[in-house]
């Protein structure tokens, strides 16, 4: 079970919009930044939003992030098939005293 | 564009200890601004980070590994390591270094993970 609680999957159309939730607490998206990162099938997690809403160079801006209270959104617009792949959020856990991540949400582009 | 690389022994025994290198290029391993972590994958399952450590040689650990786990740095090399010890087969995993930004609380670069196999 993990401590940030994410759906197991979502869908969508190409070119459609879709959301990503991640649930957590006090201790940890409610007061600290969170992360959003990208699997591809076979290969290692890339980060697309740090910082709560902040994407790294090169991330395109249909990649979207907002936190309010002690839940999390990542956000994709005009979707791609290559946006299949595994979506995780993660942040500091200040009372673990651990970084924490979902359990992750499979994305599929119908 | 900076790099990382993971290697390990693929294969080990249970009840032995594990030990990952992670290789930073180009660059320096020594700044304030980062540190220097380990997360690992079960096979079909999500990410669990295993700790961090900074260029100081302060260590942050999973408090569900950090009886287990030892993180180091090796600035001349430019390489960081992990040893876990007392393996069974619930860390066969793959095994991946990155780097955490100190001031943006997240795992900017990433290896490309290294599979270990823990089974006699």
């Amino acid at each position: 079970q993990s401590v940030l609680t994410q759906p197991p999957s979502v869908s969508a159309a190409p070119g459609q919009k879709v959301t990503i939730s991640c649930s957590g607490s006090s201790s940890n998206i409610g007061n600290n930044y969170v992360s959003w990162y990208q699997q591809l099938p076979g290969t290692a997690p890339k980060l697309l939003i740090s910082e709560n809403n902040k994407r790294p160079s090169g991330i395109p801006d249909r990649f979207s992030g907002s936190q309010s209270g002690t839940s999390a959104t990542l956000g994709i617009t005009g979707l791609q098939t290559g946006d299949e792949a595994d979506y995780y959020c993660g942040t500091w856990d200040s009372g673990l005293s651990a970084v924490v991540f979902g359990g992750g949400t499979k994305l599929t582009v119908l | 564009q900076v790099h990382l690389q993971e290697s390990g022994p693929g294969l080990v025994k249970p009840s032995q200890t594990l030990s990952v290198t992670c290789t930073v290029s180009p660059g320096s391993i020594s700044s304030a601004d980062y540190y220097w972590g380990w997360i690992r994958q079960h096979p079909g399952k999500g990410l669990e980070w295993i700790g961090y450590i900074y260029y100081s040689g302060n260590t942050y650990y999973n408090p569900s590994l950090k009886s287990r786990v030892t993180i180091s740095l090796d600035t001349s090399k430019k390489q960081f390591s992990v040893r876990l010890s007392s393996l069974t087969d619930a860390d066969t995993a793959v095994y991946y270094c990155a780097r955490y930004l100190n001031l943006g609380d997240a795992f900017d670069i990433w290896g490309q993970g290294t599979m270990v196999t823990v089974s006699s």
